[in-house]
């Protein structure tokens, strides 16, 4: 199985901040990579697919990159609804899907 | 509006089954692939399984298979997860997800619900 190793596992950061978020694959996925976020009591939303596609209706200010093992999540410009937990998950071959664990954002 | 409701969660026992529901709507049920996503109480997100549109190819996360069976009906727009030989690690948050249309085109989960709870306790 593929394993995602994602990190930090939490961050607190100001309004206006950059952060970034990193995901490593157990193995090469190529851009089968995907960025959720997750705040309390709602449903995830995607954010990018294919490692750097942002979904529509996502603002900008979040990017993806990466490609093969490495990826990372960036947030341009950092607001107070960005407060959520942030999951990366490959969706390499065969159909079995692996998230990461998840990265805590705070906004102060 | 694209819409998936769960249903069926609740308390059983170690050893126990239950069968969660997923009503959708809002979108060609019977055009798309579906998918179980679980979160335990605490922890991260979890995919559990995925479905495609006939039912011809079913997939398993390694801590469900041969316990969980997904299925669906698509003249109801239902998709269903049974799941047997329950155990306490199984305790999550269950959301049924809508996923592609077509394998690797678009972002694989896009329309997420807002999930039902499953306690395995004695």
């Amino acid at each position: 199985d593929i394993q995602m190793t994602q990190s930090p596992s939490s961050l607190s950061a100001s309004v206006g901040d950059r952060v970034s978020i990193t995901c490593r694959a157990s193995q090469s996925i190529g851009s089968y990579l995907d960025w959720y976020q997750h705040k309390p009591g709602k449903a995830p939303k995607v954010l990018i697919y294919g490692a750097y596609k942002l979904q529509s209706g996502v603002p900008s200010r979040f990017r993806g990159s990466g490609y093969g093992t490495d990826f990372t999540l960036t947030i341009t410009g950092l607001q107070a609804e960005d407060s959520a937990t942030y999951y990366c998950q490959q969706h390499y071959g065969a159909l079995t899907w692996t998230f990461g664990q998840g990265t805590k954002v705070e906004v102060k | 509006e694209v819409q998936m409701g769960e249903s069926g969660g609740g308390l059983v026992q170690p050893g126990g089954s239950l069968r969660l529901s997923c009503a959708a709507s809002g979108f060609t049920f019977s055009s798309y692939w579906m998918s179980w996503v679980r979160q335990a109480p605490g922890k991260g997100l979890e995919w559990v399984a995925n479905i495609n549109q006939d039912e011809s190819e079913k997939y398993y996360a390694g801590s469900v298979k041969g316990r969980f069976a997904i299925s669906r009906d698509n003249a109801k727009n239902s998709l269903y997860l049974q799941m047997n030989s329950l155990r306490g690690e199984d305790t999550a948050v269950y959301y049924c997800v809508r996923a592609w249309a077509k394998v690797n085109e678009g972002p694989p989960l896009e329309y997420w619900g807002l999930g039902t709870l499953v306690t395995v306790s004695s």
